[in-house]
């Protein structure tokens, strides 16, 4: 069966320093890949999406960005946090995405 | 306007109620539908997929209505557990991606 692994489940890290969230997925190949973030009390928001390696789709202008070095590899990063980066980060893969996704179980992101 | 909208609440009903929760979509072109329940700092799961003719799975009930471009949630019988936040969630093949409404939070009261 598919699993999918985030990590960490929590981070406080200071503005300005760097992060990197990283995801997994185990049991297919060639899954589509997610990241949204969610603020506190608001809905998802997508940040990017991946359909294969080295392919990484932007939806909003931030300073993050995303990476796919690996098929089953997923990973957030960013040079220098902002206050406003704080939030929920979910990562999420489907083989079709109108077959709905599955989240990893997120990391709470509190910069300070 | 947004993409896909729902009513905030909370909606604060006693157990063994019978509780609908409505969702709004503005592209027409859209060709999945869903209701995901998220826990108070979980991830969301999949609750339910929602086709066309409308569906059951146990006391939850999901129904389409593509002309009014509007998706309901009616759930039965309602449980402690029951209480969470539920996303209405739209996919159309042009963006490729899922959107998500804010969510509806219910809670269930003894």
């Amino acid at each position: 069966s598919q699993t999918i692994h985030q990590w960490p489940a929590t981070l406080v890290q200071p503005v300005g320093s760097p992060l990197s969230l990283e995801c997994t997925v185990e049991g297919t190949s060639n899954p589509n890949l997610y990241w949204y973030r969610q603020a506190a009390g608001r809905g998802l928001q997508l940040l990017f999406y991946s359909v294969g390696i080295g392919q990484i789709s932007s939806e909003v202008p931030q300073n993050l960005s995303a990476s796919r070095p690996q098929d089953r590899q997923f990973i957030l990063s960013s040079k220098k946090l902002l206050l406003s980066d704080s939030g929920f980060y979910l990562c999420a893969w489907s083989m079709d995405h109108v077959l709905g996704y599955t989240f990893g179980s997120g990391t709470r992101l509190t910069v300070v | 306007r947004k993409e896909v909208e729902q009513d905030p609440g909370p909606f604060n009903v006693p157990e063994g109620a019978t509780v609908a929760f409505n969702c709004t979509y503005s592209n027409s072109a859209s060709q999945s539908f869903f209701w995901y329940r998220q826990d108070c700092r979980k991830e969301p799961k999949l609750l339910m997929s929602v086709y066309s003719s409308g569906n059951e799975d146990g006391r939850f009930t999901a129904q389409l209505n593509r002309a009014s471009q509007y998706i309901s949630l009616l759930i039965r019988d309602s449980k402690l557990s029951d209480s969470a936040t539920y996303l209405c969630v739209v996919g159309d093949t042009g963006r490729r991606a899922l959107t998500f409404g804010s969510g509806t939070r219910l809670q269930v009261q003894p």
